[in-house]
């Protein structure tokens, strides 16, 4: 089965630094893979979504690679804020019995400290 | 209208209860989630439903039965729950159930089970 890894439980960083999460899987590919961001006792809001034969995604501040060879991708966050606080979620948009369904990772828990 | 609603916004009940979570969107997605979501883990795929048919159930113990009974509306029917169903039930939508949609999810349920 699909393994997913958030390479940090958390991460602290100073304000206006940037921030680099990862998202490790095993097995094959996703065709698409997306990320979100969730704060406590709330639930997850959409970010970014990149597609398997997409190097790179950019939204504002936030930067997303995808590397299907070395099965990673990592998100960038520059000129990180406090309000950028929260766990930062790495979900597989998989193929089930013909639908799609997101395989989420553990989440990486991000502060940025003033 | 990117919203999702989903009430009540928390639940306490009893083992023998019978009791039933609401979800609903006006953006008119044609597919939609429940996920439950344990304290400090990822959210978890429990059904599927795309253009009102249930599509997947992940192996989720009978005594969740889900009802989609329009575009717009979820639910979740609750009977003879377990203290450790006790967890954030959240809903969520999505353009289609076929990938690269992203999904909208509502605030959750918080479900305390005594």
């Amino acid at each position: 089965s699909q393994k997913i890894e958030q390479n940090s439980e958390a991460l602290n960083i100073q304000e206006g630094k940037t921030a680099t999460l990862t998202c490790n899987y095993t097995n094959y590919s996703p065709a698409y893979l997306q990320w979100y961001r969730q704060d406590p006792g709330r639930g997850p809001v959409f970010l970014l979504l990149i597609r398997e034969n997409e190097k790179e995604k950019r939204k504002e501040r936030l930067k997303v690679t995808f590397d299907t060879t070395l099965k990673q991708s990592l998100f960038h966050i520059t000129a990180s804020q406090p309000a950028d606080s929260a766990t930062y979620l790495c979900a597989l948009d998989m193929r089930n019995s013909g639908y799609s369904t997101l395989t989420f990772g553990k989440g990486t828990m991000l502060l940025v400290s003033p | 209208d990117t919203e999702v609603t989903q009430t009540p916004k928390h639940l306490v009940m009893g083992m023998t209860n019978k009791k039933s979570l609401k979800c609903e969107q006006h953006m008119g997605h044609r597919a939609m989630y429940w996920y439950k979501q344990k304290a400090k883990k990822p959210p978890e795929l429990m059904f599927v439903y795309s253009y009102e048919k249930l599509s997947i159930n992940e192996s989720v113990p009978s005594r969740f039965s889900p009802e989609c009974p329009n575009s717009s509306l979820l639910n979740l029917h609750l009977h003879a729950l377990q203290p450790e169903d006790s967890a954030l039930y959240l809903c969520a939508s999505s353009r289609t159930g076929t990938g690269g949609s992203e999904q909208y999810f509502g605030p959750g349920t918080r479900l305390t089970v005594t």
